[in-house]
């Protein structure tokens, strides 16, 4: 297995431009979201899915948006990019919540986003 | 509302040494609790959970936590520390809705002196 993968690793943009953050992963997990990292800040939940066709808002969802056509992969979209989204940003997935427990969310390597 | 705390910014321990990193809760009801380890450049790595049972939990590369109820605490330990243990550790408390959300303090910066 893979595992999580992102792309793309590093992105610069210009103030006002989009873009889409990719996020895949192959262990057919249900649960994934997406945190962005800031120094000092920990991680912050930006949005989440509890499976296919099913999204929701984290603690920071303004100027992001999501999708969730397949169980595999979930996008985030940067609508219009500010300064203010520079960061690093994190996707994570976890195990069905159908089989019980309470499992840990495995994460991708991140992807570096400056916005200039 | 769910959250955690981790007090301190970074800690420094020389290698051989135990290296604690501290991490006190804020739930209603009984806390689901997580560590992440982070290395530089690098995604989170699962380190340890507490569900419940024993108050002393075991997890990877030799690292263990303590679960306190009376403390509200949930304390990352290591016996002997590494220098390659240096790296950002966080905290998590998973919210309690099902839908496995988690809540993560702001992270720990552990460097090991050789």
């Amino acid at each position: 297995n893979a595992g999580v993968t992102q792309t793309p690793k590093f992105q610069v943009l210009k103030t006002g431009q989009s873009m889409t953050l990719q996020c895949a992963q192959d262990m057919n997990h249900e649960y994934m979201s997406w945190y962005r990292q800031d120094p000092g800040m920990g991680l912050r939940l930006i949005h989440y899915s509890v499976g296919a066709g099913i999204t929701d808002q984290g603690e920071v969802p303004n100027g992001y948006n999501v999708s969730r056509s397949t169980t595999e992969d979930f996008p985030l979209r940067l609508l219009s990019a500010a300064p203010s989204q520079t960061s690093v940003y994190f996707c994570a997935s976890s195990p069905p919540l159908w089989t019980g427990g309470v499992n840990e969310q495995f994460f991708g390597p991140g992807t570096r986003l400056t916005v200039l | 509302a769910q959250s955690v705390a981790q007090p301190e910014d970074q800690v420094n321990v020389a290698e051989g040494n135990p290296l604690t990193v501290k991490c006190t809760y804020s739930v209603s009801g009984n806390p689901y609790l997580f560590w992440y380890v982070q290395y530089p450049n690098r995604g989170l790595q699962f380190l340890l959970k507490y569900i419940t049972g024993d108050n002393l939990v075991k997890g990877s590369y030799g690292f263990e936590a303590e679960f306190n109820k009376s403390q509200t605490s949930f304390h990352l330990k290591k016996p002997s520390a590494l220098v390659s243990d240096s790296a950002l550790y966080f905290c998590a408390v998973r919210f309690r809705e099902g839908n496995n959300r988690l809540a993560f303090g702001k992270g720990n910066q552990v460097v090991v002196i050789p």
